[in-house]
């Protein structure tokens, strides 16, 4: 079956402007998750998504840094005004339930350049 | 909390001979343990995880790893290396529990073992 989608999957932007990463879950996964991967940081969590609530934003690095999810699936990550230090890949992984069992299925990433 | 610390940044090795990736992990609470590869400009795939069942965890891809919790190490091996194994490899903790009450899986990352296999 189709696995976690990310689109784009590249995006430049220009230091200022606001951005929008978008991420298709598996099909049935309750459970989302975002992070980041930079050179200076590594992989680090950024936000949980149970359903449509987001017990734990504690990873937003923010108040830049804006997370929605609706329908129980898709889910959108927005970040205002960009800054250089924004550039990395983000990603974004489901699971069926949230759980420190469940392997989480990561999709491949939007890589974010701030000129 | 929790945290792990791989201890190479960069492994090289050549075809037909093993591999140890070594990982170091703490937590408060009784660790799930995981094992991600990255091949270049892909996404994030287990190789394997250990989740209080049997210490030695046999993955994907010829590759087994052993929780030793008098150690906090749950290094990754591989017997022979194959050139499709180059790759990055993420040992990666998530707690069983937090303060809060059961843990939803959030992952804490290492930084990551970049694995060159020579012919």
């Amino acid at each position: 079956g189709a696995g976690v989608s990310q689109s784009p999957s590249n995006k430049v932007t220009e230091k200022g402007k606001d951005v929008e990463l978008r991420c298709d879950p598996i099909s049935g996964h309750t459970a989302l998750y975002w992070y980041r991967q930079s050179l200076g940081q590594g992989l680090e969590f950024l936000i949980y998504f149970q359903g449509n609530s987001a017990p734990d934003k504690s990873g937003l690095p923010s108040d830049r840094f804006s997370a929605e999810r609706t329908g129980g699936s898709v889910s959108t990550l927005t970040i205002q005004r960009t800054q250089q230090e924004d550039s990395a890949v983000y990603l974004c992984a489901s699971t069926l339930s949230a759980s420190s069992y469940n392997e989480q299925f990561f999709g491949p990433g939007t890589r974010l350049t701030v000129l | 909390a929790q945290s792990v610390t791989q201890l190479d940044s960069h492994v090289s090795v050549s075809e037909g001979t093993p591999v140890l990736l070594r990982c170091n992990y703490s937590s408060s609470y009784s660790p799930s343990l995981f094992w991600y590869v990255q091949h270049p400009n892909k996404g994030l795939q287990l190789l394997l995880k250990y989740t209080s069942a049997a210490t030695l965890v046999k993955g994907i891809n010829g590759f087994e790893a052993e929780f030793k919790k008098s150690e906090t190490s749950f290094h990754l091996t591989k017997p022979s290396a194959h050139m499709s194994d180059a790759a990055e490899y993420f040992c990666v903790v998530t707690g069983k529990g937090n303060a809060g009450g059961t843990s939803y899986g959030k992952l804490t990352f290492g930084q990551g073992t970049i694995l060159t296999v020579h012919p």
